[in-house]
């Protein structure tokens, strides 16, 4: 049982690349999350999605996409790095009507 | 728009004494109040957790206080070791989904 796991753990690009942050759970859980990290403004919702094929935004979704697939991946796509897109991002899990919610260890990505 | 406010920024606290981080909140609609730990280069893992329809939880050293009037709760660590040296999140969900949203964290350092 791995847990929530997060790819890659640091990540360096350039303004206008693209890229996806990989999040996967063994949990079987429904609820699957992706926040960001920011000094000072602690973790700010990206999007959510609360079982396969559904997914819908969160606090600061501009400049991200998602998509679920399974149960157990829900990956994070940034079409066009912008450097105010770096941040510590970080994947989370849960079942549904359950309280307690599951960090990944994070991507540390930074946009030159 | 911060709809989560906590303090202090940083604590310093001596081994054995009780470290105090407090929180506001300003929607009423919030249901579920955790608090998270957070040590550098790891998730956030839960604490303790906490229901507007008590107002006091204790688990081992940690204690939550929730006084809904004032729509504040607080997080209480009694004999504050070096090993509680970490980032405190508090946070605030609604539904089922839990989505979550934090306070701007405290770091909090024990010295032996």
């Amino acid at each position: 049982n791995a847990g929530v796991t997060q790819t890659p753990k640091f990540q360096v690009l350039k303004t206008g690349q693209s890229m996806t942050l990989q999040c996967a759970q063994d949990m079987n859980h429904e609820y699957m999350s992706w926040y960001r990290q920011d000094p000072g403004m602690g973790l700010r919702l990206i999007h959510y999605s609360v079982g396969a094929g559904i997914t819908d935004q969160g606090e600061v979704p501009n400049g991200y996409n998602v998509s679920r697939s399974t149960t157990e991946d829900f990956p994070l796509r940034l079409l066009s790095a912008a450097p105010s897109q770096t941040s510590v991002y970080f994947c989370a899990s849960s079942y549904l009507g359950e309280d307690t919610q599951y960090f990944g260890p994070g991507t540390r990505l930074t946009v030159l | 728009q911060q709809q989560v406010k906590q303090s202090p920024q940083s604590l310093i606290v001596q081994k054995g004494g009780i470290s105090i981080i407090n929180c506001a909140y300003e929607n009423t609609a919030f249901d579920y109040f955790p608090w998270y730990q957070q040590f550098p280069g790891k998730g956030p893992a839960l604490l303790i957790a906490i229901r507007p329809d008590v107002s006091e939880k204790k688990e081992g050293r940690f204690t939550i206080s929730f006084n809904k009037s004032a729509k504040q709760f607080s997080l209480h660590i009694m004999d504050s070791q070096p090993g509680d040296s970490a980032t405190y999140f508090c946070a605030a969900g609604t539904g089922s989904a839990r989505q979550l949203t934090f306070g701007s964290g405290t770091q909090l350092t024990v010295l032996p």
